[in-house]
């Protein structure tokens, strides 16, 4: 069965610094791998997605991530960290079954 | 707005109680999804919906039972839940098509069961 990993409950950045949220995953098969991002009292939103092709991959509110197939991982990324970025952070894969399922989530606090 | 409305944004309810959370969605999307969310822990994917026909039913207890009249709407009928059941209950829709689609989510209904 397919599955992810966030290693990190909470990750804490300074604005301006670079941010990286970590993903691992697990899955038989081509991956096909997602980032959402949540708000307070907000549902998931979506920022970017890997399906094939170039390994970084760019996405909403200048985010990207990068897919690296010999480690497993799929990790989100931003340049300049925002306080705005502040967020629930999730990682989710989908396989031929077409579930998506997702990680625990990794709270990102950026402070000015 | 992300197309995908739950209502209502809170409910609290004993446990013998019975109630209803509904979504809707304006997408014209044909799969729809119940997730749970508890803190600290991978969100729980519970029902999915494909073209009205449910299709997964993840050893989701029989207090939690889902419905879905037409693609636009899903209901999850609650019934003698328990404290362990509180947590934010996540509405989502896709185009089912591809493997790349993805998920366009509601606000969720908080629920606490006392």
């Amino acid at each position: 069965a397919q599955s992810v990993a966030q290693p990190e409950d909470q990750v804490n950045v300074a604005e301006g610094n670079p941010l990286t949220v970590k993903c691992t995953y697990s899955v038989s098969g081509n991956p096909y791998l997602f980032w959402y991002v949540q708000y307070p009292n907000r549902g998931l939103q979506f920022l970017l997605k890997y399906i094939t092709g170039d390994n970084l991959v760019k996405g909403s509110y200048g985010f990207e991530a990068e897919f690296n197939k010999s480690q497993t991982s799929f990790h989100l990324k931003k340049p300049s960290a925002l306080v705005s970025d502040s967020a629930l952070y999730f990682c989710a894969v989908r396989d031929r079954s077409n579930d998506m399922r997702f990680g625990a989530g990794t709270r990102l606090t950026v402070k000015p | 707005e992300t197309g995908v409305t739950q209502t209502p944004r809170h409910l609290v309810m004993g446990m013998t109680n019975k109630k209803s959370l509904k979504c809707e969605q304006h997408l014209g999307h044909n799969a729809m999804y119940w997730y749970k969310q508890s803190a600290k822990k991978p969100l729980e994917l519970m029902f999915v919906y494909n073209f009205k026909e449910q299709t997964e039913n993840n050893s989701v207890p029989s207090r939690f039972s889902p419905e879905c009249p037409n693609s636009s709407h899903l209901f999850l009928h609650l019934h003698t839940l328990q404290p362990e059941d509180s947590a934010l209950y996540l509405c989502a829709s896709s185009q089912v098509g591809g493997l790349h689609e993805k998920l366009f989510f509601g606000s969720g209904t908080q629920l606490s069961v006392l």
